[in-house]
């Protein structure tokens, strides 16, 4: 199984500025035919199920703002936020779908400093 | 716009059977380049894959679970459903449909999610 590990497990940052998520998995998921990385983001809040915000590591969901940015390739992976808003309070969840079984970090909870 | 809804009976007895349905409204299980799979939460493992099915009727199952689970469609009520057998305590989960985007053989882009349904096994 691919083991995704996410830093930090909490994360506290001022309106306006920058969060940055780690993503780690314990393969690559870069797929060399098409030079894909299979890796996905998702956000959820509070009682509602965890939503699609990156998918091929940086491509964004339809909808999702442009502040969300994913980034990296093989292993390592980050999530920016490049303002926090407050509606962006959630936790916040990688996730590879290069190889079943499919799998999920730990999850890293973000909130308001 | 593609919306899942999962329904299923309520508590469960250990050494029992879960069931849940999920419904898809908004577009068709016959989709060929989707799966329609079943994810739980828990906070303790977080999120925990547990199996797909296209609607041919392929399978994929988590190997931690292959033993205990079923998962069939029925193409015909635009329905697909979870079977999970000899429940413990540790099955208790908020249990979650999602159509999976197919990039791959059983995998792909989990999204939309259903709301969850939340499932306690216990006596």
């Amino acid at each position: 199984d691919i083991v995704m590990t996410q830093s930090p497990d909490s994360l506290a940052v001022s309106l306006g500025e920058r969060a940055t998520i780690n993503c780690k998995s314990s393969q690559s998921v870069l797929y060399s035919s098409n030079n894909r990385n299979y890796l996905a983001w998702y956000q959820q809040k509070p009682g509602q199920p965890p939503k699609l915000l990156i998918y091929w590591a940086s491509t964004r969901e339809s909808g999702v703002p442009d502040r969300f940015s994913g980034s990296g390739s093989g292993t390592d992976f980050t999530l920016t936020i490049s303002s926090l808003q407050a509606e962006d309070v959630a936790v916040y969840y990688c996730h590879q779908y290069y190889s079943t079984p499919i799998t999920f970090g730990q999850g890293t909870r973000l909130e308001i400093k | 716009q593609l919306q899942l809804e999962e329904s299923g009976p309520g508590p469960v007895k250990p050494s029992e059977t879960l069931s849940l349905t999920c419904t898809v409204s908004g577009g068709s299980i016959t989709s060929s380049n989707h799966y329609w799979g079943w994810i739980r939460q828990t906070p303790g493992k977080g999120l925990e894959w547990i199996g797909n099915i296209h609607y041919s009727g392929s399978t994929y199952y988590n190997p931690s679970l292959r033993s205990r689970v079923t998962i069939s469609v029925d193409t015909s009520k635009n329905q697909f459903s979870l079977k999970l057998s000899s429940v413990i305590a540790a099955d208790t989960a908020v249990y979650f449909c999602a159509r999976l985007i197919e990039t791959g053989p059983g995998r792909g882009v989990t999204d939309p999610w259903g709301q969850g349904a939340r499932v306690t096994v216990s006596s």
